[in-house]
């Protein structure tokens, strides 16, 4: 069975950073692509970012509003990815999901809080 | 970047009726060379991470009732729930993988 388990959301203040991890199991990880997908409080879903497998180049690709401030990354050996957020602004505040990417998205962490606040 | 917009933002349907959710996407996400659509839906509940529906625009997720269902080509998307039940509740998404820059609907709520 697929899970994804996610850690490492909270409060920071504005210019600060934040490292979100998720936790893959359950699949071959080394093969996944993953996303980041985010959703501000109310709103709509928001993808944030997609890193590829090793095999297919590990090249990332962001939304503009976190281009040059976000970075995304993987660990293989211990089948986790990651979220490093850099520069946070108040409208960085959102539950940010990790998601396994097909192009679409099957399978979703359960979401991790970050609020960006002075 | 393709902008999806879904229409409407909101309805209300009776029990055991028709629902019908539009998705328009700012260019086409059908890949020619394989026929495909790159279209998906969601159902997203409160405190719940979204539940993949539909995706290639008609092929249902195993495990989803089919009174779900994803019809259209090209620029044009209808989401179909043919038989509202009590927990079908929820708002519904429309995202494009067409591009390498995914991009998701505004999101439309289903209420009784």
């Amino acid at each position: 069975e697929v899970h994804l388990v996610q850690s490492g959301g909270g409060l920071v203040k504005p210019g600060g950073s934040l490292r979100l991890s998720c936790a893959a199991s359950g699949f071959i990880f080394t093969n996944a692509w993953m996303s980041w997908v985010r959703q501000a409080p109310g709103k709509g879903l928001e993808w944030v970012g997609r890193i590829q497998s090793k095999s297919d180049g590990e090249t990332t690709d962001y939304a503009a509003p976190v281009k040059g401030r976000f970075s995304i990354s993987r660990d293989d050996s211990t089948n986790t990815l990651f979220l490093q957020m850099n520069s946070l602004k108040t409208d960085d505040t959102a539950v940010y999901y990790c998601t396994i990417d097909s192009g679409h998205y099957g399978y979703w962490g359960q979401g991790t809080l970050v609020t960006v606040s002075s | 970047d393709i902008v999806m917009t879904q229409s409407p933002d909101s309805l209300a349907v009776s029990l055991g009726e028709r629902a019908t959710i539009n998705c328009k996407s700012s260019q086409s996400v059908l890949y020619t060379s394989n026929n495909n659509n790159y279209l998906a839906w969601y159902q997203q509940k409160p405190g719940q991470p979204p539940k993949l529906l539909i995706y290639w625009a008609s092929t249902r997720e195993s495990g989803v009732p089919d009174r779900f269902s994803g019809s259209g080509s090209g620029t044009n998307f209808t989401l179909t729930i043919s038989s509202l039940q009590a927990e079908d509740v929820a708002v519904y998404y429309c995202q494009q993988y067409y591009s390498s820059l995914g991009s998701f609907g505004q999101g439309t709520k289903v209420e009784i």
